[in-house]
């Protein structure tokens, strides 16, 4: 079984650019989430999405947003990029929602905002 | 969100068990203990996941207090592959019993010597 996929693996961008990363999940799996890595702040949670819904989001401003197709993909998008958005983001899927089921991540994508 | 607490760093030689610490004192009924790995240039890695009881998978064990404000993440016999950033999170479910996330706290690193 194919995992998760994350494309562009590397993106290098300008402040005040968008941004649009994907993500295409294990097949069979129907919940997406996504965080951003940082050096200094850690994994933090951003949103995530179950049967094209977001069920849940975290502390992040509206200039982040996502949206999941029916197909489970999800992408998600950065408007008026900042310097501080320079981050891994990383993908995850599950097979279902709830708190007892494993999450499997992709290797993320590196943004870079100049 | 019930916060976890982990040493900063450890370290091991290789081929002997290693046991990981993790205090989660505000632990609540519902929340599932997970512990997730992740390797330099990866995403995390999932490692095993419990409620109550002890579980055992082919990567580790997990060994969680009768009164559950911590638990142990146990590697029988630690390699050179598993120096790594070892997470413990605690898995809380929203209201509504379906939306979950997960709050990563900083991690224990993990060295293993020859």
């Amino acid at each position: 079984k194919a995992g998760v996929t994350q494309t562009p693996r590397y993106l290098i961008k300008t402040r005040g650019q968008q941004v649009t990363l994907s993500c295409s999940p294990i097949s069979g799996h129907r919940s997406v989430s996504w965080y951003q890595q940082t050096p200094g702040q850690g994994l933090q949670f951003l949103f995530e999405y179950f049967s094209e819904t977001q069920r849940n989001k975290g502390n992040f401003p509206g200039r982040f947003s996502g949206r999941q197709f029916s197909n489970s993909r999800s992408e998600m998008n950065v408007s008026t990029l900042e310097l501080g958005d320079s981050a891994l983001y990383l993908c995850a899927s599950s097979p279902r929602q709830g708190n007892n089921s494993p999450l499997h991540f992709g290797n993320g994508t590196r943004l870079t905002v100049t | 969100d019930a916060k976890t607490t982990q040493p900063n760093s450890m370290e091991s030689n290789e081929e002997e068990p290693v046991h990981l610490p993790c205090n989660h004192s505000t632990i609540s009924g519902t929340d599932y203990i997970h512990w997730y790995r992740q390797l330099p240039s990866q995403g995390p890695e999932y490692v095993i996941h419990g409620l109550t009881s002890n579980v055992n998978n082919r990567m580790a064990s997990l060994a969680i207090a009768e009164d559950r404000k911590s638990s142990t993440l146990i590697l029988h016999r630690a390699t050179l592959r598993d120096a790594a950033v070892y997470y413990c999170i605690l898995r809380d479910v929203s209201p509504t019993g379906t939306a979950s996330k997960l709050t990563f706290g900083t991690g224990t690193r993990l060295q293993v010597t020859l």
